[in-house]
């Protein structure tokens, strides 16, 4: 499979614990994106890596969200001290170098995420 | 107010007939310009990017008003396999900004 792939697909956990997902994208793509996705809502940017760094961040990355992509391969995205307001689906996306007017992302299929 | 607002959904149509979703975004240094296709729970994927001349990729034709700040998905000859939600999408350099979306269900 050479798609966007994220592990595990489902998280449940109990408020207060700590999760990380893993993305691993489409291999030749440098860019690596974090969405999150709320039931009846589209996707809201989280954050973006061009190889190994994070060049932009949403002010829905609070503090207790960290993201890493330490090899400018796979990405975790980690949550510290969940809340039952973080319970969303994680979607990852990649895309490659190219022309900018064209930057069509690649999605995995997500985690989706429940905090009880 | 949303930088991307779409169509109240959802629209409910029998198989055969056309439908039109529109679409409008407040940040006029938008980019590029798409809509995406979900199923349900699934990931979004890309249905066609949108072009100012406005472009056709069979039973879709996507238009783009820059100076409205329109853009607009028309399916004809409506199929039950295009039952899905239907992401209005604006880009400014690497991030996609989403619509809500639009449920539709295409009845037989």
């Amino acid at each position: 499979d050479t798609g966007v792939s994220q592990n595990p697909r489902h998280k449940i956990t109990k408020r207060g614990q700590n999760v990380t997902f893993r993305c691993d994208p489409i291999s030749e793509h440098n860019r690596l994106y974090w969405y999150r996705q709320t039931l009846g809502q589209g996707p809201e940017f989280l954050t973006y890596f061009q190889n190994e760094a994070q060049l932009e961040k949403s002010r829905l990355l609070s503090d207790r969200f960290s993201a890493e992509r330490p090899k400018g391969s796979f990405s975790t995205l980690e949550i510290q001290r969940t809340e039952q307001g973080d319970s969303a689906m994680y979607l990852c996306a990649s895309r490659g170098q190219g022309a900018s007017s064209y930057n069509e992302q690649f999605f995995g299929p997500g985690t989706r995420l429940t905090v009880l | 107010r949303k930088e991307v607002e779409q169509d109240p959904g959802p629209f409910n149509v029998p198989e055969g007939a056309t439908v039109a979703f529109n679409c409008t975004y407040s940040n006029s240094a938008s980019q590029s310009f798409f809509w995406y296709r979900q199923d349900c729970r699934k990931e979004p994927k890309l249905l066609m990017s949108v072009y100012s001349s406005g472009n056709e990729d069979g039973r879709f034709t996507a238009q783009l008003n820059r100076a409205s700040q329109y853009i607009s998905l028309l399916i004809r000859d409506s199929k039950l396999s295009d039952s899905a939600t239907y992401l209005c999408v604006v880009s400014r350099s690497y991030q996609l900004t989403f619509g809500k979306g639009t449920k539709l269900s295409v009845i037989p």
